[in-house]
């Protein structure tokens, strides 16, 4: 049954901390998105990757967050210095090629980050 | 710019009451239209689509139809359960390549028995 994996599941970290998290898109898929859910804003778009290549990162405040795809398989979030604002859910999504034709984008579990 | 409307949750309703969750877009080009749901602690599952004017998507008992002329896709299910209470997220992709999945708030939804 094929699934976006996401690591960590559950991450509590101090101000400060760098936060790496990891995503495993669903094998074959080339369109990586990266979401933040919080109760004030809901879901919101961080980043989407094509074939490896960023294509939108305007969400993603860029003194801070970063995200790249080191290869086909995953795609990395990082924080640094994470601040208590951060804590949300973040998700990664992968779908195939023509998403835009309604191809089903599908969602990790999530990574849920607390910083105190 | 691209958008999603959806009502203001929480929607409380009993057991095997009948549903309706409205959902309107803005959307430029032509939209595919996706409901998605999130049960607690969960991440989000696609709950079921539509790709084009007219078509009806169906899963689980849940139905919602693209309707173009009036820039809609309300899910509606006619007798809900216990184990429907969740978050439904209304959200489409546009056929501009470059965009991604835009979400609506979402509703909450509690069924009670």
């Amino acid at each position: 049954d094929a699934r976006v994996t996401q690591t960590p599941r559950h991450k509590v970290t101090e101000m400060g901390q760098e936060v790496t998290m990891r995503c495993q898109p669903i094998l074959g898929h080339n369109t990586v998105f990266w979401y933040r859910q919080t109760m004030m804003q809901g879901l919101e778009l961080l980043a989407y990757f094509r074939n490896r290549a960023p294509l939108d990162d305007s969400g993603m405040p860029k003194d801070r967050f970063s995200a790249e795809m080191p290869d086909a398989t995953l795609a990395t979030l990082k924080i640094q210095p994470s601040e208590p604002r951060d804590s949300a859910v973040y998700f990664c999504a992968s779908g195939p090629r023509q998403v835009h034709s309604g191809n089903t984008i599908y969602f990790g579990e999530g990574s849920w980050l607390t910083v105190v | 710019g691209d958008s999603v409307t959806q009502m203001e949750g929480p929607v409380t309703l009993s057991e095997e009451a009948f549903l309706t969750i409205n959902c309107t877009y803005t959307a430029t080009g032509y939209p595919s239209l996706f409901w998605y749901v999130q049960y607690p602690g969960e991440g989000l599952q696609l709950l079921l689509k539509a790709t084009k004017a007219d078509d009806k998507g169906s899963n689980k008992g849940f139905e919602a139809t693209y309707r173009k002329e009036t820039t809609s896709f309300h899910l509606e299910k006619g007798s809900v359960q216990v184990s429907d209470s969740a978050v439904y997220f209304c959200a489409l992709i546009t056929d501009q390549a470059g965009t991604a999945l835009i979400f609506g708030k979402g509703t909450t939804l509690s069924v009670s028995s």
